[in-house]
């Protein structure tokens, strides 16, 4: 059963342009969520996050989106860089259940000069 | 060390045999991870730890999957009679206390002839 699932394996975009990454969850009782990037042979390293008190939070080139009737979240890189290249996983939890995080399979990101 | 360690980085192992993958946390990090990833696919949970609470062990694929964690820093993961389709990058990661944002280590990458 996933919980939290990534639908996109793949995305390709122009440099400069907005990279738009996409997620679904299917677990009401997530209350936080998170992005992560990584890079071949390197672990995952975290990006950026979001309660499921807000609807948006941003972090410089990075917005996250969150739309719980939905059960949907997304990642906006504007404008997006070659150097961001790479898997990007979301993750979810459930803080008050010790946080466990549970991963989506990932879209790897292409940014094309 | 200021991240999370993991060793060996690369294991080559022959099929039947014993395995152990060792996961040095960000000291002062409560919680640690196992999580894998096959070829062409997500992270799958293994196995969590917080504190001193009983591990959440959910995710171990079968009966030869166990996993340690001593005085609440370092774990060990032990595969026994390793099979073909053990074969994955084994990722650990670590987080401060009820803080869902995990710190990865760099993997260790198991291969099973």
């Amino acid at each position: 059963d996933q919980q939290v699932k990534q639908n996109s394996p793949s995305l390709s975009v122009q440099e400069g342009r907005i990279s738009i990454l996409n997620c679904d969850y299917t677990n009401s009782m997530f209350d936080y969520f998170l992005w992560y990037k990584k890079y071949p042979a390197e672990g995952p390293t975290f990006l950026i996050s979001i309660s499921s008190i807000k609807d948006k939070n941003e972090d410089g080139r990075f917005t996250v989106f969150l739309n719980k009737s939905a059960k949907h979240l997304s990642l906006h890189i504007v404008p997006s860089q070659p150097g961001d290249s790479a898997v990007y996983f979301c993750a979810a939890s459930v803080r008050n259940q010790g946080g466990k995080l549970i991963f989506g399979q990932g879209t790897e990101l292409s940014v094309k000069p | 060390g200021a991240g999370v360690s993991q060793s060996p980085s690369n294991k080559v192992t022959e099929k039947g045999k014993d395995v152990e993958l060792r996961c040095d946390p960000i000291s002062g990090h409560t919680a640690l991870y196992w999580y894998r990833q096959s070829l062409g696919q997500g992270l799958e949970f293994l196995i969590y730890f917080q504190g001193n609470s009983a591990p959440d062990k959910s995710g171990l694929p079968s009966d030869r999957f166990s996993a340690e964690r001593t005085g609440g820093s370092v774990s060990t993961l032990t595969i026994q009679r390793t099979q073909q389709e053990d074969s994955a990058v084994y990722l650990c990661a670590s987080s401060l206390p009820y803080r869902p944002e995990a710190f990865f280590g760099q993997g260790t990458r198991l291969t099973v002839v």
